[in-house]
């Protein structure tokens, strides 16, 4: 069966540092993979998708940025947080039986100080 | 970007009640919807999906009125473990969603004993 990881659980971070979260999906080969961001109040936000390795289409232009160096490992990166960077971010994969149904990983939550 | 519509909420309802959240969508091109459940800090979870008119599976109903452009979810004989946010969700392009899902910031649902 399929299954997604994130990693970290939870993170704190300063204004201003680095970001790097990862995402691996076990189970499936060449899945369509998904950023999402909810901040506090309100709904979830497509970041970035990506349709294979070092593909990625960026849906919301911000100081955040993705890459896909493997086939299951989605990584979303910053070079300087801000504040407004704070939310619930979730990775998702499609399912292949052509139903484009999305499941989501975990999550990491961050919060920017 | 195609908009999703949900009253927030809250419901309040007695276990064993009857309770119907309504969702509207802009995004005339949708084929596949789908309404998620979201449990408090956790990632959404899939609870069904609707290609044609309607879904059943066990206690919910998914209604689809594709002419209005609305999606309805039904719970039947609430139980306390339905409180939970619930997400109508419609593709952001595509007719599928396989670039990407625009999610509703979703209705909150409290079952009350």
């Amino acid at each position: 069966s399929q299954t997604i990881h994130q990693w970290p659980a939870t993170l704190v971070q300063p204004v201003g540092s680095p970001l790097s979260l990862e995402c691996t999906v076990e189970g499936t080969s060449n899945p369509n993979l998904y950023w999402y961001r909810q901040a506090a109040g309100r709904g979830l936000q497509l970041l970035f998708y990506s349709v294979g390795i070092g593909q990625i289409s960026s849906e919301v232009p911000q100081n955040l940025s993705a890459s896909r160096p493997q086939d299951r490992q989605f990584i979303l990166s910053s070079k300087k947080l801000l504040l407004s960077d704070s939310g619930f971010y979730l990775c998702a994969w499609i399912s292949s039986s052509g139903r484009n149904e999305q499941f989501f990983g975990p999550g990491t939550r961050l919060t920017v100080l | 970007r195609k908009e999703v519509e949900q009253d927030p909420g809250p419901f309040n309802v007695p276990e064993g009640a009857t309770v119907a959240f309504n969702c509207t969508y802009s995004n005339s091109a949708s084929q596949s919807f789908f309404w998620y459940r979201q449990d408090c800090r956790k990632e959404p979870k899939l609870l069904m999906s609707v290609y044609s008119s309607g879904n059943e599976d066990g206690r919910f109903t998914a209604q689809l009125n594709r002419a209005s452009q609305y999606i309805s979810l039904l719970i039947r004989d609430s139980k306390l473990s339905d409180s939970a946010t619930y997400l109508c969700v419609v593709p952001m392009y595509s007719g599928g969603g396989a670039d990407g899902l625009t999610f509703g910031k979703g209705t909150h649902l409290i079952i009350q004993p």
